[in-house]
């Protein structure tokens, strides 16, 4: 069964890059049809897509955030990434990686809370 | 964007009941809307896709139904372990977007 995996800081000043990688387990980044996304949760709110990223390394980004997105896969290493820069107090939230079959997230990571804050 | 809007926000119910849950969206979406269950803490789970798919796992006490620009999640007969937040997310669109949550909590 896949497994996702959230790390990177816990804590981001404000107009710099959060960074987060996600590293998938129990199978690889390559195989099927599926593809890999990031979710993002305010605390107390709903939940917001923020990007995709297929195996070949097209990606799919929210209109919202396209111009700070960033997102890399490396299949070496099964794994993929997320940059989003200029961050502010609104970038505060948990941030999630799912597995993404045809735009249905079936597989979550546990989740990691990213704070923009000085 | 698409807007999905459930209601109600919160609802009350015990063990047992029979607990519908209502997303509505800003245009039409045919069937592509998928339903997940959070509980305080961890990451949202499959439940329904498709409007009306259940999800490998998922218990037949979930049912959903709708099409175009109205959908229901049901419980037949809600459990202790039911007790969680609700959302339901279009995928009919390049930006795929949620609703902002129902939670089922104990009456």
């Amino acid at each position: 069964q896949v497994q996702l995996q959230e790390s990177g800081p816990g804590l981001v000043k404000p107009s710099q890059t959060l960074s987060l990688t996600c590293t998938v387990s129990g199978g690889s980044i390559s195989s099927g049809s599926y593809h890999w996304s990031w979710i993002r949760q305010p605390a107390g709110k709903g939940l917001d897509w923020i990007a995709r990223i297929y195996t070949s390394g097209s990606v799919d980004y929210n209109p919202s955030l396209r111009s700070r997105l960033a997102i890399s896969v490396d299949k070496s290493k099964n794994l993929f990434s997320l940059n989003l820069s200029s961050v502010t107090a609104a970038d505060t939230a948990v941030y999630y990686c799912a597995r993404d079959r045809d735009s249905l997230f079936d597989s979550w990571g546990q989740g990691t809370l990213v704070t923009v804050s000085s | 964007d698409i807007q999905m809007t459930q209601s109600p926000s919160t609802l009350s119910a015990s063990v047992g009941d029979r607990v519908t849950i209502t997303c509505r969206a800003s245009q039409s979406i045919s069937s592509w809307l998928a339903w997940y269950q959070q509980k305080p803490g961890k990451a949202p789970n499959l439940l329904i896709y498709k409007a009306s798919s259940l999800e490998s796992g998922v218990p037949s006490r979930f049912s959903g139904s709708g099409s175009g620009t109205e959908f229901t999640l049901t419980i037949s007969s809600l459990q202790p372990d039911d007790f969680a937040t609700y959302y339901c997310q279009q995928y009919s669109t390049y930006t795929k977007t949620f609703g902002q949550g129902t939670k089922v909590e104990i009456k």
